[in-house]
């Protein structure tokens, strides 16, 4: 049992390249979450999917794409990388979306963008 | 929206010592309380949680405490250890049709030995 993955672990772009981060739960979790972590602001959410089909913008979401592309991954793409886009980045999951509902990080990926 | 505070941003601490972090939150909706524990180069780790029924809840040397009327809520480490060394951050959720849950911007937990 893997818990939530995460690929690449680290990676480094130059401004206006594209990627994506891949992200894979083995837990049967409805719910899937992308938070990004830079010093001193904690964890912000850019975009989650509370079931397989949806998705929802979060706090951050602006530069930033998104596809639950079944029940155990959930993608997130930048189309076209820019400095401020560089941040240590989490997927995270969680058993269904109700209050009261533990989530479960992946190790993150440490992207910078020149 | 809700809005969760987190203090001290650092803390240091002896071997031995206690440690208290604490939170405070806007929604009076919001009735779930996790704690998070995040070490060097990995993902946060739920460590303790509470629900608003309830007023404290112990797990070993870690305590959680709410007051729902003064809308903050605390983490207690006691007898710290250096592999208590973390970034710690609270959250809040509200049941009001949210699960998202809104984090604080967590502590830096320093144990010297």
């Amino acid at each position: 049992n893997a818990g939530v993955t995460q690929t690449p672990k680290f990676q480094v772009l130059k401004t206006g390249q594209s990627m994506t981060l891949q992200c894979a739960q083995d837990m049967n979790h409805n719910s899937m979450y992308w938070y990004r972590q830079d010093p001193g602001m904690g964890l912000r959410l850019i975009y989650y999917s509370a079931s397989e089909g949806t998705t929802d913008k979060g706090e951050v979401p602006n530069g930033y794409n998104v596809s639950r592309l079944n029940k155990r991954e959930f993608s997130l793409r930048l189309e076209s990388a820019a400095p401020s886009q560089t941040s240590v980045y989490f997927c995270a999951s969680s058993k269904q979306g109700a209050t009261g509902n533990e989530q479960f990080f992946g190790p993150g990926t440490r992207l910078t963008v020149l | 929206g809700e809005n969760v505070e987190q203090h001290p941003s650092t803390l240091s601490v002896q071997e031995g010592d206690s440690a208290v972090i604490k939170c405070t939150y806007s929604d009076s909706a919001s009735n779930y309380f996790p704690w998070y524990k995040q070490e060097l180069g990995k993902g946060p780790q739920l460590i303790i949680d509470i629900r608003s029924n309830v007023g404290e809840k112990k797990d070993q040397r870690i305590a959680v405490t709410l007051n729902k009327t003064a809308k903050h809520f605390s983490l207690h480490i006691t007898e710290t250890q250096p592999e208590d060394s973390a970034v710690y951050f609270c959250a809040a959720l509200s049941s009001g049709g949210s699960y998202i849950p809104t984090f604080g911007r967590g502590t830096s937990l320093i144990v010297h030995p």
